[in-house]
């Protein structure tokens, strides 16, 4: 079963509302997690590192204010879409890594449609 | 230049065929090499990892690294319906530090095995 769970797999939502992704990590804790951005046939983009109890790091050209991270505990961390337009429609995809940082496991993937 | 270049196919192939999937980088730095599947609409799925140069074989797949060249493959052998997805390279500067986990990926190879 899946190691990583977020939530939820598919949102639409009005252009200008905000939407909030969860990514959780089962069974294992996960100190970091990365948020990835996928658009249709194209690869993934890395658009953040989150860390438990501190600010994420953004690449370059993401924007923080409009997507806002929060990794709050060792098992969940979630991306808020900010003022949603239609060009953020994309798959969100997270990934965990494990305490120990051997082993990446990615989640589900969220689909988020802004109309 | 992308940093991580990949053929995004597609590919077509019959089934029990040989599958050769490439991908070309620049920055020297990386040093951690990874395959993935995704099936449509899903998160990626770890396939493969190496992190020296050669091969690495498991069950039908073997992942083959040229540093020297900054050049990557995967072999498919025996090729079945099943792995008919998208192939993504992914590649990390860090092999294991506080980094790890901050994935570049190629573009995706869409592949077809067909019957």
């Amino acid at each position: 079963g899946a190691v990583v769970s977020q939530h939820p797999s598919w949102v639409i939502c009005k252009s200008g509302t905000s939407v909030k992704i969860e990514c959780r990590s089962l069974d294992f804790q996960a100190t970091t997690m990365f948020w990835y951005r996928q658009f249709p046939k194209q690869s993934l983009m890395l658009m953040a590192t989150s860390n438990e109890g501190s600010k994420a790091t953004y690449e370059q050209g993401v924007e923080k204010d409009k997507f806002l991270i929060n990794h709050a505990s060792l098992t969940l961390s979630t991306l808020t879409v900010t003022s949603a337009h239609p060009e953020d429609s994309s798959f969100y995809i997270c990934s965990a890594r494990t305490y120990s940082g051997n082993t990446i496991y990615f989640g589900e993937g969220s689909w988020l449609t802004v109309v | 230049q992308k940093e991580v270049e990949q053929d995004p196919g597609p590919l077509s192939v019959p089934e029990g065929a040989i599958v050769s999937l490439n991908c070309t980088y620049s920055n020297s730095a990386f040093q951690y090499f990874m395959w993935y599947r995704q099936y449509s609409r899903k998160g990626p799925e770890l396939l493969m990892y190496t992190y020296s140069s050669g091969n690495k074989e498991d069950g039908r797949f073997t992942a083959q690294v040229d540093k020297s060249s900054k050049y990557i493959s995967l072999f498919i052998r025996d090729s079945q319906p099943s792995d008919s997805a998208t192939y993504l390279c992914a590649m990390s500067v860090d092999a294991g530090g506080t980094s790890y986990g901050k994935l570049t990926f190629g573009q995706g190879t869409i592949l077809t095995v067909h019957p």
